[in-house]
C-alpha cells in the first residue's frame, strides 16, 4: 500500500547499544525529515533530507545518524543509545507543502 | 529566529462547548505556511489545515474554524459544540518556504472534552 511506514513501533533498548529506526515511503517525495516527540517539548527536528544522498542537521541532532541512498528510505540511527532519547519518533515526507506523517515509533531506553 | 507558541496547555470543557486554542508565531520571512495538526490518543498525527501567509480569508470546516490574523501573528483554532472525540493534542506548526521545509512545532494543546 502506498504511503509512508515507521518500524519498528515499538523498540526498548539498553544504554549504550546502537539502533536503528525505518522509515519507507512509497510516493518517491523528495523531503524526508526526522522528529522526536517529548512532553513540553513539541516535536523537535532531528535531521532532514531535501534528496537522496542529501541530508542535514535538524534542531536536536546530537546522537544521531542518518542516512539516504534510496529515496524512498530514509533510516535514523542512534550510535550509541541513551536515557535521554527515550521518546516518540516521527519520521515524515513532502514534497513542499504539507507533510505526511508515518505512525511513529516508541522508544525506551533502559 | 522562528518560533511557534501555544500558550495554554491543557484546556478541559464540556461537551458542547465552543473552544479556542491559540497560536501565535514569529518569523522574519513573507511567505510561509502554517498548519494544524490533531494527535489523538492514538498517537497518530492527523493534517487539519493548512494556510498560506498570502491568504488571510478564515476558514471553515464543519465544526472547526481557523481564524489567521497577520497584524497579531496569530492563527487561532475554534471548534464549536465540541465532543468527546475532539479530545487530542493539537498542535501548530510553521513552515517556510525558504526550499528546506521544515516544521517549527509549538508544544501543542492538551485539550480535553469531558461527557
Amino acid at each position: 500500500d502506498a504511503g509512508i511506514t515507521q518500524s519498528p513501533r515499538y523498540k526498548i533498548t539498553e544504554t549504550g547499544r546502537q539502533v536503528t529506526l525505518m522509515c519507507h515511503q512509497t510516493w518517491s517525495h523528495s523531503y524526508m525529515f526526522w522528529y522526536r516527540q517529548d512532553l513540553g517539548h513539541g516535536l523537535r527536528l532531528i535531521y532532514y533530507s531535501a534528496a537522496a544522498d542529501i541530508t542535514d542537521k535538524g534542531e536536536v541532532p546530537d546522537g544521531y545518524v542518518v542516512s539516504r541512498s534510496k529515496t524512498e528510505n530514509f533510516p535514523l540511527t542512534l550510535e550509541s543509545a541513551t536515557r535521554s532519547q527515550t521518546s516518540v519518533y516521527f519520521c515524515a515526507s513532502s514534497t513542499g507543502g504539507g507533510y505526511t506523517f508515518g505512525s511513529g515509533t516508541r522508544l525506551t531506553v533502559v | 529566529a522562528q518560533k511557534v507558541t501555544q500558550a495554554q496547555t491543557e484546556i478541559s470543557v464540556v461537551e458542547k462547548e465552543d473552544v479556542t486554542l491559540d497560536c501565535v508565531y514569529e518569523t522574519r520571512d513573507t511567505t510561509y505556511y502554517l498548519f494544524w495538526y490533531k494527535q489523538p490518543p492514538s498517537g497518530e498525527l492527523v493534517f487539519l489545515i493548512r494556510r498560506n501567509s498570502f491568504d488571510e480569508q478564515n476558514e471553515i470546516s464543519g465544526r472547526y474554524s481557523w481564524n489567521f490574523q497577520k497584524s497579531t501573528s496569530s492563527f487561532n483554532f475554534t471548534i464549536t459544540a465540541s465532543q468527546v472525540v475532539d479530545s487530542a493534542v493539537y498542535f501548530c506548526a510553521l513552515s517556510t518556504t525558504s526550499g528546506t521545509y521544515k516544521y517549527i512545532f509549538g508544544t501543542g494543546t492538551r485539550l480535553k472534552v469531558l461527557a
